[in-house]
């Protein structure tokens, strides 16, 4: 069952905020984060796997809730090279599904202006 | 290191025709999967090879497409016959572990 994301689409100026949450009607495995931009490969952002798990790096963060059916991406003070499309992927590994076997989101499409 | 490479990058082909997409995974990635982005739509799941075995194929949408993956190196992705459908950009990802995948850069396959 495909996740839910929102919001489709941001538009920031440079430095301020922004939360794009991902959200799935059962309780998940695990949850990845992914930025693509145009033209290019989807990179790997991070993966939170524990309940109520909050990581990150520089000025972007993640949080995954106790119940772990829902997540939030954090992009505290953007940054021009922010922008792109943010895609969440979770996963459910149970009765032999495969480890990577991600269902995407629809995508947020992040743009940032000076 | 190098990453994933897919080949072509770009391809344009009529309907009924039949295209060939390659991935070569990450050197020393067991794992490899092929996902599809229609456009405007979600990244989908299509298959994931472990080694040189499918693990899960349950993503590939009918049998027009044929995956293989030789001797656990590098993998193909056969379309045939093309249908307008299946225009779309096809993304290979590998990985070693369970965690992230290192995606290429897609193929973009345009029917006509």
């Amino acid at each position: 069952q495909q996740p839910v994301q929102s919001p489709q689409a941001v538009i920031l100026r440079e430095g301020e905020d922004a939360v794009i949450n991902c959200s799935s009607s059962k309780a998940l495995y695990s949850v990845h984060w992914y930025r693509q931009k145009h033209g290019e490969a989807p990179v790997f952002l991070m993966i939170l796997l524990k309940g109520g798990e909050q990581k990150g790096h520089d000025k972007i963060s993640a949080s995954f809730n106790e119940k772990k059916q829902q997540s939030s991406l954090y992009l505290t003070a953007s940054q021009l090279s922010y922008s792109g499309t943010y895609f969440c992927g979770t996963e459910w590994v149970a009765g032999g599904t495969s480890y990577g076997k991600l269902t995407f989101g629809q995508g947020t499409i992040l743009t940032v202006h000076p | 290191e190098a990453g994933v490479t897919q080949f072509p990058s770009h391809s344009v082909i009529e309907k009924g025709q039949t295209v060939t997409l390659r991935c070569d995974p990450i050197s020393g990635h067991d794992n490899l999967y092929w996902y599809r982005r229609v456009m405007g739509k979600e990244i989908k799941f299509l298959l994931h090879f472990v080694k040189e075995s499918k693990q899960d194929e349950s993503g590939m949408p009918n049998n027009r497409f044929l995956a293989e993956r030789t001797g656990g190196t590098y993998s193909t992705l056969k379309v045939q016959p093309a249908e307008l459908e299946d225009s779309g950009v096809y993304f290979c990802a590998s990985s070693q572990v369970p965690g992230e995948l290192f995606f290429g850069e897609g193929s973009r396959l345009t029917v006509l």
